[in-house]
This record gives C-alpha cells, sequence and structure tokens, in this order.
C-alpha cells in the first residue's frame, strides 16, 4: 500500500508570494490534516479535513487555507508568504480521523523557505 | 488548554545503554497518548500508543504506560541501537477536537 505522498519536498519562494502544496492520503483514507513544523514552534496543527469538509482549524491566519478533493487528495494553500512562513509542512492521513482514534500517517513534508 | 512538556535534548547515548524520554501532559479528560518518530528527512511514523490509565503501549522494544496519577508517558527502552537516533514526539489527542497535540520534540543520537 503506498503511503502519504506530498509534493514537491522542497520549494523556495520569495515574501508575498503564494504557495501551493498537494497531499494524496493512503488509499481508503478520509481525514487528511496539515501540521507546520518549525524548529521554534514544532509541531502545530493547521487543519483537518474529511471527506471534502473542513473538520478542524488550529490558530493560524486567514492566509492558511486548504480543500480537499473528492479523491481526498488535499491542498493547503498559503497566500502573501511571510519570512516566518518557513517550515516543514506535514500532512498526514487516517482512515476516521484522529477523534476516532485512528492512527495519523505523515507524508516526508514539503519543505517551504521564504526568501 | 491540553499540552505536552518533553524532557528537552539532545540526548546522547551509547548503544545498548537505557533510554527515558519523559513526557507530562496536562489535560482536561483521559486522552490517549501517543510516542511518534521521525528520522532524518522523515514524516513522522506511529511508534506506540496507549488510550486509558495503566495501558502499556509496546513496539520495537519501546514502551511507555500511561500513568494517570502522575499525568506522564515516559518513553523507555532497556538496550538502544544506532539506528534508534531519531527525535522522539510525545502527543495526546484533543479530546474536543480529535487532532493531536505535539511535544516539542526529543533528540535521541546513539553513538557506536
Amino acid at each position: 500500500k503506498a503511503g502519504v505522498t506530498q509534493t514537491p519536498r522542497y520549494l523556495i519562494k520569495t515574501r508575498g508570494q503564494q504557495v501551493t502544496l498537494s497531499c494524496s492520503p493512503i488509499s481508503g483514507h478520509r481525514s487528511v490534516s496539515w501540521y507546520q513544523q518549525t524548529p521554534g514552534q514544532g509541531l502545530q496543527f493547521l487543519f483537518e479535513y474529511f471527506s471534502e469538509t473542513q473538520r478542524n482549524k488550529g490558530n493560524f491566519p486567514g492566509r492558511f487555507s486548504g480543500r480537499q478533493f473528492s479523491n481526498s487528495r488535499s491542498e493547503m494553500n498559503v497566500s502573501t508568504l511571510e519570512l516566518g512562513d518557513s517550515a516543514l509542512y506535514l500532512c498526514a492521513s487516517s482512515f476516521l480521523g484522529t477523534g476516532e482514534n485512528s492512527p495519523l500517517h505523515f507524508g516526508n513534508g514539503t519543505r517551504l523557505t521564504v526568501t | 488548554g491540553d499540552s505536552v512538556t518533553q524532557m528537552e535534548g539532545p540526548v546522547t547515548l551509547s548503544e545498548e545503554a537505557f533510554l527515558t524520554i519523559n513526557c507530562t501532559y496536562t489535560a482536561t479528560g483521559y486522552p490517549s497518548l501517543f510516542w511518534y518518530v521521525q528520522y532524518p528527512g522523515e514524516g513522522l511514523q506511529l511508534l506506540l500508543k496507549a488510550t486509558k490509565a495503566d495501558d502499556k503501549g509496546s513496539n520495537k522494544g519501546f514502551e511507555a504506560t500511561y500513568r494517570k496519577e502522575t499525568t506522564s508517558f515516559h518513553l523507555e527502552k532497556g538496550s538502544v541501537q544506532v539506528s534508534d537516533s531519531a527525535v522522539y514526539f510525545c502527543a495526546l489527542s484533543d479530546l474536543r477536537s480529535g487532532n493531536l497535540i505535539f511535544g516539542k520534540g526529543t533528540k535521541l543520537s546513539v553513538k557506536p
């Protein structure tokens, strides 16, 4: 069974630009969550999508948005990039979502660098 | 709100040494508790979990026991290997949202 696939692996953008990250979950998984990982703040929850609906959202500004498609693939968008958005963005999928105690399976992440 | 506190690293051990990584949590109610591991250049992998008090999670020689009275979930391994070098994250499931709240991570380096 293929794991969670995130593309691209690396991105370099300049301040003010926007970026879209992609995540393909494990086949059959309907929940996709996004996390931001930085050395200072650690892992912070961005949002979770389940069956194309945003089910939960973390404390991030509106510049961070996402969506999920009917095949469960998800995209995350960050507009008006700031230097502080430089981070590893991790996507995780699960069958039902962590609220149902179904384990998260993480992708290898997209490393975003904002210059 | 709910939170997880892990011992700060890095932790450096010799091969076959005993490992303990401390983790305590603050939560309303009784969340599920997890340990995840992140190898260099990779995402996180679930190492073990416990869903109720006194449960012991175990995997690959690692163990952790859900201690309600001390609100702790310390990770232990009797004999570490070089291949165990990684960053270890303690996490709990937020009972309200179901999402995971992670500790800051503890980097473990095992020397031959």
